[in-house]
């Protein structure tokens, strides 16, 4: 079994502000990690996602996340902040060999002028 | 490439009817879901389905039921809905254990 928490329900931002929202994760078996953002009144889609390799990954829009295995942790992180990037964010971990992902509680993102 | 799809958009019910929420998606993935989104509770998983005639109880599937129709398709049905049951209900699929694809929602409230 696996869990994920979000350690921010809420991360108020101004523009061009740096920004970055936590992750923790537990899990008995190896997971992947994914990012999602939620626009108001939307799906879920992805923003990035670690599978193998560098830990060091980058999705759209300029967001990065680093995935820590020593803290089990998987940060997302942008440099600078645009309005448009008001979202909810939700972290996720999937085991490997496949089955159900489990879902953080979500950080809501406000970017504010 | 339409990707997954959802209907209805929309749908209030009273207390006690039923409904069916139908998801398709053309991706020829394996692996659907259907969650429910409720504010600062993130998404809990009600049933999925890992393949086409498998389908496996999630997280919160009291009060529902699934039919996973073919590769292409998995409905959702409330038999006799609760007012508990209002939410935001997504559909997802997923190829292997990667991204998911999700659809647009639909947004359910019961009276």
């Amino acid at each position: 079994a696996q869990s994920v928490t979000q350690l921010d329900s809420q991360v108020p931002v101004f523009e061009e502000a740096p920004v970055e929202l936590r992750c923790n994760y537990s899990s008995s078996v190896s997971v992947y990690l994914f990012w999602y953002v939620q626009y108001p009144n939307q799906g879920l889609q992805l923003l990035l996602k670690y599978l193998s390799g560098s830990t060091l990954v980058k999705g759209i829009n300029g967001f990065e996340a680093e995935f820590n295995k020593s803290q089990t942790s998987f940060h997302l992180r942008k440099p600078s902040v645009h309005i448009s990037d008001t979202a909810e964010y939700f972290c996720a971990v999937t085991p490997t060999n496949a089955g159900k992902s489990t879902f953080g509680d979500g950080t809501t993102l406000t970017v504010k002028p | 490439n339409a990707g997954v799809t959802q209907t209805p958009k929309f749908q209030v019910l009273k207390t006690g009817q039923s409904m069916t929420l139908q998801c398709a998606q053309d991706m020829n993935h394996n692996s659907m879901y259907w969650y429910r989104q409720d504010p600062g509770m993130g998404l809990r998983l009600i049933y999925y389905s890992a393949s086409e005639g498998t389908t496996d109880k999630g997280e919160v599937p009291n009060g529902y039921n699934v039919s996973r129709l073919n590769k292409r398709e998995f409905s959702l049905r409330l038999e006799s809905a609760a007012p508990s049951q209002t939410s935001v209900y997504f559909c997802a699929s997923t190829r292997t254990a990667n991204e998911q694809f999700f659809g647009p929602g639909t947004r359910l409230t019961v009276l």
